[in-house]
C-alpha cells in the first residue's frame, strides 16, 4: 500500500505570493491533518479533514485555509506569504477521526518564502 | 490554553545507557499520549502510545509512563543504540477540542 505523499517537495515563494500544497493520504484514510514544523516551534497542528468537512483548527491566521476532496486528497492554502511562513508542512492520514494511533506522515513540503 | 512542554531539547547519552524524555500538559481532559521518532531528513513516525487508562507501556526497549495526577509522561529508552540518534516529540490528544498538540522536541545523540 502506497504512503501518504505530498506535492511538491520543494518550494520556494517571495513575500505575499500564495502557494498551494497537496495530499494524498493512504488509500482508504479518510482523514487528513496538516502540521507546520519550524525549527523553534516544532509540530504546530494546522487543521483536521475528515469527509470533506474541516473538523478542527489550530491557532493560526486566516492566510492558512485547507479542503479535502471527494477522494480524501487534501490541499492547504497560504495566502500573502510572510518571512516566517517558512517552514516544513506535514500532512498526516488515518483512517478515520481521532485514529491517531492509525495516523502517517507525508515526507512534507518544504517552503521557503524570501 | 493547550500546551505541551517538553524536556531537555538536547540529551546526549552513551550506547548503552538509558535515556529519559520527560512531557507536561496542561489540558486535564487529555486521553491520548504518542510519542513519534523523526530521523534527520525523514517523516515522523509513531514509536509508542499510551491511553490515559494506562499508567505505563512497553515495546521491547522503549517504555512510556503516565501519571495523570501530575500531567506528565515521560519516554524511556533503555540500552540505547546509535540508530536512537533523532529528534523525539511527545503529543496529547486534547480532550475537549481533540486536537494533537505536540511538544518542542528532543534531540537525542547516542554516542557509540
Amino acid at each position: 500500500k502506497a504512503g501518504v505523499t505530498q506535492t511538491p517537495r520543494y518550494l520556494i515563494k517571495t513575500r505575499g505570493q500564495q502557494v498551494t500544497l497537496s495530499c494524498s493520504p493512504i488509500s482508504g484514510h479518510r482523514s487528513v491533518s496538516w502540521y507546520q514544523q519550524t525549527p523553534g516551534q516544532g509540530l504546530q497542528f494546522l487543521f483536521e479533514y475528515f469527509s470533506e468537512t474541516q473538523r478542527n483548527k489550530g491557532n493560526f491566521p486566516g492566510r492558512f485555509s485547507g479542503r479535502q476532496f471527494s477522494n480524501s486528497r487534501s490541499e492547504m492554502n497560504v495566502s500573502t506569504l510572510e518571512l516566517g511562513d517558512s517552514a516544513l508542512y506535514l500532512c498526516a492520514s488515518s483512517p478515520g477521526p481521532e485514529s491517531y494511533n492509525e495516523q502517517f506522515f507525508g515526507p512534507g513540503t518544504r517552503l521557503t518564502v524570501l | 490554553g493547550e500546551n505541551v512542554e517538553q524536556h531537555p531539547s538536547t540529551l546526549s547519552v552513551q550506547e548503552g545507557d538509558s535515556a529519559v524524555i520527560k512531557c507536561t500538559y496542561s489540558d486535564s481532559a487529555s486521553n491520548y499520549f504518542p510519542w513519534y521518532k523523526q530521523e534527520l531528513g525523514k517523516r515522523p513516525q509513531l514509536i509508542i502510545d499510551i491511553r490515559s487508562n494506562v499508567g505505563e507501556k512497553k515495546d521491547q526497549r522503549i517504555a512510556v509512563t503516565l501519571n495523570k495526577t501530575a500531567k506528565h509522561f515521560s519516554l524511556h529508552i533503555t540500552e540505547t543504540q546509535p540508530e536512537d540518534s533523532a529528534v523525539y516529540f511527545c503529543a496529547a490528544l486534547t480532550g475537549s477540542s481533540y486536537k494533537l498538540i505536540f511538544g518542542s522536541g528532543t534531540r537525542l545523540l547516542v554516542r557509540p
